[in-house]
Formats: structure tokens, C-alpha cells, sequence
């Protein structure tokens, strides 16, 4: 299984907006409603910020987003601040009970 | 508070075995779908097996189908994950986390093996 693609990096000024793509197969991002997307900053476990596409787990702000199209599934972040500044990876249900992560984005602040 | 405590990561040589266990607590452990997840230095993340809350199936990606092993213990709220056969490529962060909807949703602060001689 491989990794599902991901941009090595992506940045914005605060207050702007970003979007992460996460390309994969019909056998993973495409096949399945269950995209979902993590946080992680430098030394730390990552966090869930979006699931089944574009579902917010309780204290995620609404400033994230997901979407999907496809085979490729894509994360927004809407009014940047500098604390969004971290890794984000995609991830995807494969078939029977597996699961592959993206490649991983960076996001900085400018 | 919800917490996953991993634990027996450390450095074993090319071959040999390693142990990982995470205690699970303010959640009912019984209830869920586990997994392990790990991520190399400076690389990102990976999937590495899962296991159903009853332990009758478990899932491993094929690089370490054969080697690795998942299992818990719901009476002690632990999850495991038997490691022989250890590489250089399977250095890396180890963490445990929690599967609900078909996501990760509370991950553990991780353990480090490092394997080398």
C-alpha cells in the first residue's frame, strides 16, 4: 500500500487561507468516505482535526475544514494563525481494515 | 482524563526483540478498536497494525506481517506489540492510539526504538 500524496509544503500570510490536497486510489481516498487529517507539531503525537472528510471532533475550531473529490481529499484552513504553524497528514481506510497515512504537508505562517 | 502511556521502546541490535506495551485509562478500553502507528525520524507517519476489541482479528501493514505481533489485555486496560526480527527500517517513534470512526482520535505520547548495532 502506498503512501497517499501529499505537497512537501504549503504556506500563507495570518489571516489567509490554505488547502492541503491528499491524492490517492480508488481503492483508498476514493473508495471511501473516511479521510481524515492530523496536526502535529515538532516533538508531539498528532492530533485528529478531521474525520470521515470533513467532520470536526469537539474543540477543533471551524476554521478547519475538509473536503473530497474523487480521489483526492483536501484539508482548508481558513484565518491562519500562527499556532496552525505544524505538519498535517492525511490518512484513508483501505480495504480490509487497513489504513495508509499521506506523505505529510508542512504549513508555515509567514 | 483520557490518557495512553506507552512504554519498552529502547535500543536493540539488528535481529533482535523488543516489547512495546501502552495502558490505556479514562475511557473503556473493551469498547474499541486499537492500533499502533510509527513514524522514522524525520519521516512521517505509518500504520502498522490494528486489532478488534474482543483481540479475534487483527491487521499488520505487509512490511511487518510476519515479524510483528498486536494483542491486548482488556482486563488490564493494555495494549501490546511483540516486535522480532527487528530491522534498521523499523526505527522509529512507536505510537499507540485509539480507533473511533474509522479515525485515530487520542494517540499516546510515544516510545523510541531504535534498532542498530
Amino acid at each position: 500500500q502506498s503512501a497517499l500524496t501529499q505537497p512537501p509544503s504549503a504556506s500563507g500570510s495570518p489571516g489567509q487561507s490554505v488547502t492541503i490536497s491528499c491524492t490517492g486510489t480508488s481503492s483508498d481516498v476514493g473508495g471511501y468516505d473516511y479521510v481524515s487529517w492530523y496536526q502535529q507539531h515538532p516533538g508531539k503525537a498528532p492530533k485528529l482535526m478531521i474525520y470521515e472528510v470533513n467532520k470536526r471532533p469537539s474543540g477543533v475550531p471551524d476554521r478547519f475544514s475538509g473536503s473530497k473529490s474523487g480521489n483526492t481529499a483536501s484539508l482548508t484552513v481558513s484565518g491562519l494563525q500562527a499556532q496552525d504553524e505544524a505538519d498535517y497528514y492525511c490518512s484513508s481506510y483501505v480495504v480490509n481494515n487497513n489504513y495508509v497515512f499521506g506523505t505529510g504537508t508542512k504549513v508555515s505562517v509567514l | 482524563e483520557v490518557q495512553l502511556v506507552e512504554s519498552g521502546g529502547g535500543l536493540v541490535q539488528p535481529g533482535g526483540s523488543l516489547r512495546l506495551s501502552c495502558v490505556v485509562s479514562g475511557f473503556t478500553f473493551s469498547s474499541h478498536w486499537m492500533s499502533w502507528v510509527r513514524q522514522a525520524p524525520g519521516e512521517g507517519l505509518e500504520w502498522v497494525a490494528n486489532i478488534k476489541q474482543d483481540g479475534s482479528e487483527t491487521y499488520y501493514v505487509d512490511s511487518v506481517k510476519g515479524r510483528f505481533t498486536i494483542s491486548r489485555d482488556n482486563a488490564k486496560n493494555s495494549l501490546y506489540l511483540q516486535m522480532n526480527s527487528l530491522r534498521a527500517e523499523d526505527t522509529a517513534v512507536y505510537y499507540c492510539a485509539r480507533n473511533e470512526l474509522t479515525a485515530f482520535d487520542i494517540w499516546g505520547q510515544g516510545t523510541m526504538v531504535t534498532v542498530s548495532s
